[in-house]
């Protein structure tokens, strides 16, 4: 099975424009998740969403930023009018349905936003 | 915050078994111990994950003291290749679906 896929893996903006970062969770998983990493630190949680659900958006910053995640095609983390501290890496990860106790998180290989 | 400490680093001769520590004091009953690892700039790895009882893949083994307070990672037989920040994640949140990562231990195998 293809893993997590995410695209693109590295993307430069100016800033003011728009970040668009895609993922297409692995084959089976109806959950998605964003994490958020800025140099030299650990992973924050962002969002996670269920098909055309957002489940929980706590980690979202409140303007800006919004995701989907719609019955078909990927998940998309949209960055509107980025600034010079949205510039990380963002992991998107997937998992199986709730009914799965435990299950396990995957996540992708980052795509990794550089704000100039 | 993280409900975990690790060591912020770690070496380890190549061929010998790593054994990566984490105290996770306040775990609940219900909360299990994941560890997952970062090869530089690329994303996290799972690795194990387990409640009560130890568990063994093919990757490594994960031992779990009998109060659940702390936990080992073992790596048998370390390579150049397994050098990376290890991180130990209690999962906590909404049906147990929010990870709270910390800085976990940098690894650093050795020639």
């Amino acid at each position: 099975n293809a893993g997590v896929m995410q695209n693109p893996r590295h993307l430069v903006r100016r800033r003011g424009q728009e970040a668009r970062l895609r993922c297409s969770p692995m084959k089976g998983h109806s959950h998605v998740y964003w994490y958020r990493q800025l140099p030299e630190e650990g992973l924050k949680f962002m969002v996670y969403l269920q098909k055309e659900n957002i489940i929980d958006e706590s980690g979202m910053p409140k303007e800006r930023f919004s995701a989907e995640f719609p019955k078909e095609g990927p998940s998309i983390l949209r960055i509107q009018q980025v600034v010079r501290g949205d510039s990380a890496a963002y992991f998107c990860a997937s998992s199986l349905p709730d009914r799965y106790s435990g299950n396990t998180i995957y996540f992708g290989e980052g795509s990794w936003l550089t704000v100039v | 915050d993280a409900k975990t400490t690790q060591p912020t680093s770690m070496d380890c001769a190549e061929g010998r078994a790593a054994n990566l520590p984490c105290n996770h004091s306040t775990i609940s009953g219900n909360e299990y111990v994941y560890w997952y690892r970062q090869i530089h700039s690329q994303g996290p790895q799972y690795i194990i994950h387990g409640l009560k009882n130890n568990e063994t893949n093919e990757m490594a083994s994960l031992i779990i003291t009998e109060d659940r307070k702390s936990s080992t990672l073992i790596l048998p037989h370390a390579t150049l290749r397994d050098t990376a920040v290890y991180y130990c994640i209690v999962r906590v949140g909404l049906l147990n679906r929010k990870l709270i990562w910390g800085l976990g231990t940098s690894l650093a195998v050795n020639p």
